[in-house]
């Protein structure tokens, strides 16, 4: 069975500044999907980055992007120039490539200081 | 364009009685799946539904069903609740002719309080 792991249960980060949240997984899988997911005080789940196993390119988007290292089944985000909207829970999950369920780690608390 | 959409927002029931939790997916979404977050956890998956019919089941007992309807609109039932079954349910659409590369759009969830 596939495993998420996030070491990290609660970072803090100046507004401003650079933060990376970290994700191990486990998987005997070759072809599979990784993401993270932002859950705010409103409860709902958004997708943040997703990144496909089979591109050695790292993905990005806009002030989010991701180290992906598949021999070393890591899986790390960092956000750039962080904001106060971007405090919130944020999850990292394992999808296999022909699955259809998502594998949630137990998430990692950003706060945001101004 | 709606969202997903979750009803109730929050509910409270008592240990043994039956709940129904309801679910609408973005419009254009095809298939329903439902998960259970538990106090500082991660979502699990519980099963997920496509054409009506439930397509994977995650580790829940039989006491936890679903259903599918035409409209693809979805709904959970838990019975003989257990105070363990206190839980931020959340149900999530997608697109069915994206393989593997589904992306599921989330509703807010039901947050669900047994006494």
């Amino acid at each position: 069975a596939q495993t998420v792991t996030q070491s990290q249960p609660e970072m803090s980060v100046q507004e401003a500044e650079t933060v990376t949240l970290s994700c191990t997984y486990d998987t005997s899988e070759s072809d599979y999907y990784l993401f993270w997911y932002k859950q705010p005080p409103s409860r709902q789940m958004i997708l943040v980055i997703r990144q496909e196993a089979y591109k050695q390119q790292n993905a990005t988007e806009n002030r989010f992007s991701v180290n992906f290292q598949k021999a070393a089944k890591s899986f790390s985000l960092k956000i750039s120039d962080s904001q106060l909207g971007d405090a919130a829970m944020y999850f990292c999950a394992y999808k296999g490539r022909y699955g259809n369920k998502l594998v949630f780690g137990a998430g990692t608390i950003l706060r945001v200081k101004s | 364009d709606a969202g997903v959409t979750q009803s109730p927002t929050h509910l409270i029931k008592t240990r043994g009685q039956q709940v129904t939790l309801r679910c609408s997916p973005k419009s254009g979404h095809d298939t329903v799946s439902w998960y259970q977050q538990a106090l500082g956890q991660g979502p699990q998956f519980i099963f997920q539904y496509y054409e009506e019919e439930e397509r994977q089941r995650g580790n829940f007992p039989d006491r936890f069903s679903g259903h599918q309807f035409p409209n693809y609109s979805s709904e959970l039932n838990v019975n003989a609740l257990l105070l363990g079954d206190s839980a931020l349910y959340l149900c999530a659409s997608s697109f069915a002719s994206q393989p593997g590369n589904e992306k599921l759009f989330f509703g807010s969830g039901t947050q669900l309080s047994v006494l």
